[in-house]
């Protein structure tokens, strides 16, 4: 098993420029989320989905979209990029997404940049 | 609104020293994890607790989470440089919830 993937591995864009970041897993997880992560923040929930078809905001949505068409793929669309937006994101993925309880599996991150 | 906050932020320490790190609340958690994340990695769990009192031993790690499940500390014993990382606590507010609260996690720095 490949676990969480995510592409790219680095990214810079220009503000307004929009981008997809791509995640996907191959554990058959139904919990799908996107985490953004600044320095001394800790992790910040941006969505989340509990299946396909099924997506929820976090703590930090404004400036991203998602979309959950199959179990597998969850791809984090920024619409128009700012550089408040320059931070390192993370995919995660865990059973049923039972907070505090399931194992949470993290892909390696996007480091993005926007300048 | 929850929050966990951890201390001490940042711990640089020779190896073979123990040390102890902690997640602290207001509120009360169902359940609290502790991951711990490499550089140019995404974090990886290492323990759940979900019983007040409850300790759990992983090698030279051991954690424990509070009698009144507010908070949980995590003791490592002769630390090795392996060791290094930024530790993350994150809690669970209920079953029915789906978001983690995150603490900003405590960078620790073990030298040789």
């Amino acid at each position: 098993n490949a676990g969480v993937t995510q592409t790219p591995k680095f990214q810079v864009l220009k503000t307004g420029q929009s981008m997809t970041l791509q995640c996907a897993q191959d554990m058959n997880h139904e919990y799908m989320s996107w985490y953004r992560q600044d320095p001394g923040m800790g992790l910040r929930l941006i969505h989340y989905s509990v299946g396909a078809g099924i997506t929820d905001q976090g703590e930090v949505p404004n400036g991203y979209n998602v979309s959950r068409s199959t179990t597998e793929d969850f791809p984090l669309r920024l619409l128009s990029a700012a550089p408040s937006q320059t931070s390192v994101y993370f995919c995660a993925s865990s059973y049923a997404g039972l907070a505090g309880r399931d194992t949470q599996y993290f892909g390696p991150g996007t480091r993005l940049t926007v300048l | 609104t929850q929050l966990l906050e951890q201390s001490p932020q940042f711990l640089s320490i020779q190896e073979g020293e123990n040390l102890t790190v902690y997640c602290n609340s207001s509120s009360v958690f169902s359940s609290l994890q502790w991951y711990r994340q490499e550089p140019g990695e995404g974090p990886v769990l290492l323990v759940t607790v979900v019983t007040g009192g409850e300790v759990k031993k992983l090698k030279r790690l051991t954690f424990q989470f509070g009698d009144a499940r507010k908070d949980s500390s995590l003791h490592i014993t002769a630390a090795q440089p392996g060791d290094t990382g930024l530790y993350l606590c994150a809690g669970g507010a209920g079953d029915s919830n789906y978001q983690l609260i995150w603490g900003a996690g405590t960078k620790l720095i073990i030298k040789p």
